[in-house]
């Protein structure tokens, strides 16, 4: 069974750093593209980066380029996102998730953990 | 980016009736290549993570029942809901790969009984 479990979430301050974790199971992790998606409360879904299955290839949303950086670890099956320069904005579920490509879509998610960004 | 617009934002449907989400694209995401909308819609219910629910734009993921369908027409795409079920109240979106180095998400859709 596919199991993704995010974990690091937490307050921080404006400005602050904060680095996410996501641990994968259940499947051969280095096979596959990995993706980080957040939900601001209340509103919809936010793609914010992938990353290639050796990591040699990452993209970022706009609004994170810059500030936060992707990567993996695939002795340890896990993909991480680091936050730096947080802002009020950055306030969201962060979810994981495993990219199946083809075509290139989510179709294993973890349950998300919240960062909240707050003085 | 490709923008993503859905409508309704939210609908109400009467159990056993049809629901009907659209999703327009700003831009084709057609892949000539391959003859393939770079289109997917997903299914959130609260308090969880989203499900895939169609790829390509009219395939059905593994395990999602037939009665969720998938259609398109140009830049216009479609998820419909035979036969409304409890369990199929969430929040629907759209989301294009097809610039997979900006992927976008649709604002999404509420969908509730009636």
């Amino acid at each position: 069974e596919v199991r993704l479990a995010e974990s690091g979430g937490g307050l921080v301050q404006p400005g602050g750093s904060l680095r996410l974790s996501c641990a994968a199971s259940g499947f051969s992790f280095s096979d596959f593209w990995m993706s980080w998606v957040r939900q601001r409360p209340g509103k919809g879904l936010e793609w914010v980066a992938n990353i290639r299955q050796d990591g040699g290839d990452k993209n970022y949303a706009d609004s994170v380029r810059g500030r936060f950086i992707i990567s993996r670890d695939n002795a340890m099956q896990s993909v991480f996102l680091q936050l730096n320069s947080l802002r009020g904005d950055d306030t969201a579920v962060y979810f994981c998730a495993r990219d199946r490509r083809p075509p290139s879509v989510n179709d294993h998610w973890g349950q998300g953990t919240l960062v909240t960004v707050s003085s | 980016d490709i923008v993503l617009t859905q409508s309704p934002d939210s609908l109400a449907v009467s159990l056993g009736e049809r629901a009907t989400i659209n999703c327009k694209s700003s831009q084709s995401v057609l892949y000539s290549a391959n003859n393939k909308n770079y289109l997917a819609w997903y299914q959130q219910k609260d308090g969880q993570p989203p499900k895939l629910l169609i790829y390509w734009a009219s395939i059905r993921e593994s395990g999602v029942p037939d009665r969720f369908s998938g259609s398109e027409s140009g830049t216009d795409f479609t998820l419909t809901i035979n036969s409304l079920q409890p369990e199929d109240v969430a929040v629907y979106y759209c989301q294009q790969y097809f610039s997979a180095r900006s992927i976008t998400f649709g604002q999404g859709t509420r969908l509730e009984i009636k």
